[in-house]
């Protein structure tokens, strides 16, 4: 994997649901994973910075596991609400500098 | 703490003339502030990476005489796009990294969307 890359790029839910979202990124070189959530016409919000393998961070719902060994970490939203709504983006790369995924869209409905 | 503004939110200018767009960190020293473009659906893309009181750092492909980037106090620095081209238009957002923060750190702008006509 030459980019990072999420998954799935967009995703509707009925409020209450519990969801998840991939986002996949080079192994090698590895520094640090980051998290953010985006909201329309805001600035994005970091959520998570991981670093070591097997790291899992939680915010209130929302949770984030990290494999840096074969490159994927995993975001969860245990049962969504409207708030939620937003774009996810992740972040990865070889230096203090990472490279962004294209984001996931998540939809929330009430 | 640790606000990012940009201005304007939204610019439509006409073709060939230049356009600037201001980020400043309003409760926060920042040494290191980055201009991002987005094209729709696609992701971020690091354009420059600028250093208060130093010249920019651009990205390979991004042209720095097109791409006018000035850093030129701790809470303050401006992106010009110069004679502005409809393949301009973009979504252009900054972030910046605060004076004695941690090395993972970015506080992004709200971003601003750009349309040359």
């Amino acid at each position: 994997i030459l980019n990072v890359e999420q998954s799935p790029q967009s995703l509707h839910v009925q409020e209450g649901d519990s969801t998840n979202f991939t986002c996949s990124f080079p192994s090698s070189n590895f520094y640090a994973l980051h998290w953010y959530r985006w909201e329309t016409a805001k600035s994005p919000e970091a959520l998570f910075v991981m670093t070591l393998n097997g790291d899992e961070k939680k915010k209130g719902r929302i949770s984030a596991t990290l494999n840096t060994k074969e490159g994927y970490s995993y975001l969860y939203i245990k049962g969504s609400q409207p708030e939620d709504s937003a774009t996810y983006l992740c972040a990865s790369g070889g230096s203090y500098i990472p490279t962004f995924g294209r984001g996931t869209s998540l939809i929330v409905h009430p | 703490g640790a606000v990012v503004s940009q201005h304007p939110s939204r610019v439509i200018c006409k073709s060939g003339t230049s356009v600037k767009i201001e980020c400043r960190s309003l409760d926060f020293q920042a040494t290191t502030m980055f201009w991002y473009r987005q094209f729709p659906k696609q992701s971020l893309m690091l354009m420059a990476t600028s250093n208060e009181g130093s010249k920019a750092t651009y990205e390979q492909g991004v042209e720095k005489d097109k791409f006018l980037i000035n850093h030129a106090s701790l809470t303050l620095s401006t992106l010009t796009v110069t004679s502005a081209h409809p393949e301009d238009s973009s979504f252009y957002i900054c972030s910046a990294r605060a004076k004695g923060g941690g090395p993972y750190e970015q506080y992004f702008g709200p971003g601003t969307r750009l349309t040359v006509t």
